[in-house]
């Protein structure tokens, strides 16, 4: 079945640092993909999508590219702020009109002042 | 936030006993889900409705029951609580003409 796999946590950084986290997926046919963001006691928010190939999400200084020959969904930044600290997941929807999402397990990012 | 509400937010109980949460929405989306939240997880699906009375079955549905009697509302009960459903829930709504998900809140369950 399709499954998205992300890099372990945590992720320590400096502020202004640049950050990578890494997501790889498995999936039939061709889903959208997804980063979502998880801050301290709060539910999950969309940070940013991508639906096909070569597409790419952004939003808020994030940035992932859609890579179909890879099978990957990097996450970027270019520098870092003590607020971006969360948990993030990567997530990939299936191809169905319930659009059923499966997430990685998640990246806890830590940002020193 | 999609006018996603739950309740109860946090909730402990005890082993054996009946649990029911809510989740309700204010702009008639068709589709809606819950996911429980466990550390090295992730999320996972487990179960979803695609309309009053239509639902299905997700990854981890084992021990849950759902029932959606009129579109805003999703409750999601657990028939006899156990410790290893002891977890974070989350209610997420789907808009109809899109694949992107929205989350509520989240309700902390406690089963002692």
């Amino acid at each position: 079945g399709d499954s998205v796999t992300q890099m372990e946590g945590p992720v320590t950084l400096s502020e202004e640092a640049f950050l990578t986290i890494n997501c790889t997926y498995t999936a039939t046919g061709y889903p959208s993909l997804f980063w979502y963001v998880q801050y301290p006691g709060e539910g999950l928010q969309l940070l940013l999508k991508a639906t096909k190939a070569d597409d790419k999400g952004s939003n808020k200084g994030f940035e992932a590219t859609y890579r179909k020959e890879t099978t990957s969904f990097h996450l970027e930044k270019g520098s870092v702020q003590v607020s971006d600290s969360a948990v993030y997941f990567c997530a990939l929807s299936e191809n169905s009109s319930a659009s059923k999402i499966i997430f990685g397990s998640g990246t806890r990012l830590s940002i020193r002042p | 936030d999609a006018g996603i509400t739950q309740s109860p937010r946090h909730k402990v109980t005890e082993t054996g006993t009946p649990v029911t949460l809510r989740c309700h929405q204010t702009e008639n989306h068709r589709y809606m889900y819950w996911y429980r939240q466990d550390p090295g997880h992730g999320l996972r699906l487990i179960h979803y409705s695609y309309g009053v009375k239509d639902t299905d079955k997700g990854e981890v549905s084992d021990g849950y029951s759902v029932s959606r009697s009129k579109t805003e509302d999703f409750l999601l009960t657990l028939e006899s609580a156990t410790s290893s459903q002891t977890s974070v829930y989350f209610c997420a709504i789907k808009l109809d003409i899109t694949d992107t998900q929205y989350f509520g809140p989240g309700t902390r369950l406690t089963v002692l």
